[in-house]
């Protein structure tokens, strides 16, 4: 069966870090492009990052620079290090598997069940 | 405020038919960009419902169905169902960001009353 299992979330200080995790089953991270989308409490679907391949990582302008999104091969396990955290990245964070590729065309066809980052002042 | 517009909610009664909007723009929808949707379930992880406009994954009921036209797309339900309560949410990519940029709507949430 295919699935993507989150972990690492919890309750943080704002400017402190985070590192979450993705482990996936059924399918191998390496042989797919893979991406982080959250949601703040109450609020819709934001696209955070894409990983699709070692040199081309991309990221939204609200994370850019403070986020990194890398694979742990062996461990067939994406991961989202969050440094610099502010009360705006509080949410619920899923990681999911990406279909098609240039972006233009892409689309999540699998979803964890999230894990949720809380960010306090 | 989002790339895509969405009504925040729609509501039906059980067996009647709802459609949801995404409206976008030039740089996004208008721009022959695919458009994706997904279903979220109360206390849900979101789940692809609608892949390249108007396609269905395996497994979703053909009760579903989407399409585009210009800068707007669209998802139907017909044959309303009460399981059918949910969050719905359109995706797709828009030039105009810097870098690579997937967009989403606000999400419409779809009662049966």
């Amino acid at each position: 069966e295919v699935q993507l299992v989150e972990s690492g979330g919890g309750l943080i200080q704002s400017g402190g870090s985070l590192r979450l995790s993705c482990a996936a089953s059924g399918f191998i991270v390496s042989d797919n492009y893979m991406s982080w989308v959250r949601q703040a409490p109450g609020k819709g679907l934001e696209w955070v990052s894409v990983y699709y391949t070692g040199t081309n990582t991309y990221y939204a302008d609200s994370v850019r620079g403070r986020f990194t999104i890398s694979r742990d091969n062996p461990k067939n396990t994406l991961v989202l290090q969050m440094n610099s955290l502010r009360v705006e990245d509080t949410a619920t964070y899923y990681c999911a598997r990406v279909r098609k590729w240039p972006p233009q065309s892409s689309y999540m066809d699998v979803w964890g069940k999230g894990t949720t980052v809380t960010v306090s002042s | 405020q989002s790339v895509l517009t969405q009504p925040p909610s729609v509501s039906g009664a059980p067996g009647q038919r709802v459609t949801i909007s995404c409206t976008g723009s030039s740089s996004s929808i208008g721009a022959g960009y695919n458009v994706h949707w997904y279903q979220q379930l109360p206390g849900r992880a979101p789940k692809l419902l609608i892949y390249d406009n108007s396609n269905r994954p395996a497994g979703v009921p053909d009760r579903f169905s989407g399409s585009k036209s210009g800068t707007s797309a669209s998802l139907a339900i017909t044959g309303l169902q009460a399981e059918d309560e949910a969050d719905y949410y359109c995706q797709s990519y828009d030039s105009q960001q810097r870098g690579l940029s997937w967009v989403f709507g606000g999400g419409t949430k779809v009662t049966v009353v």
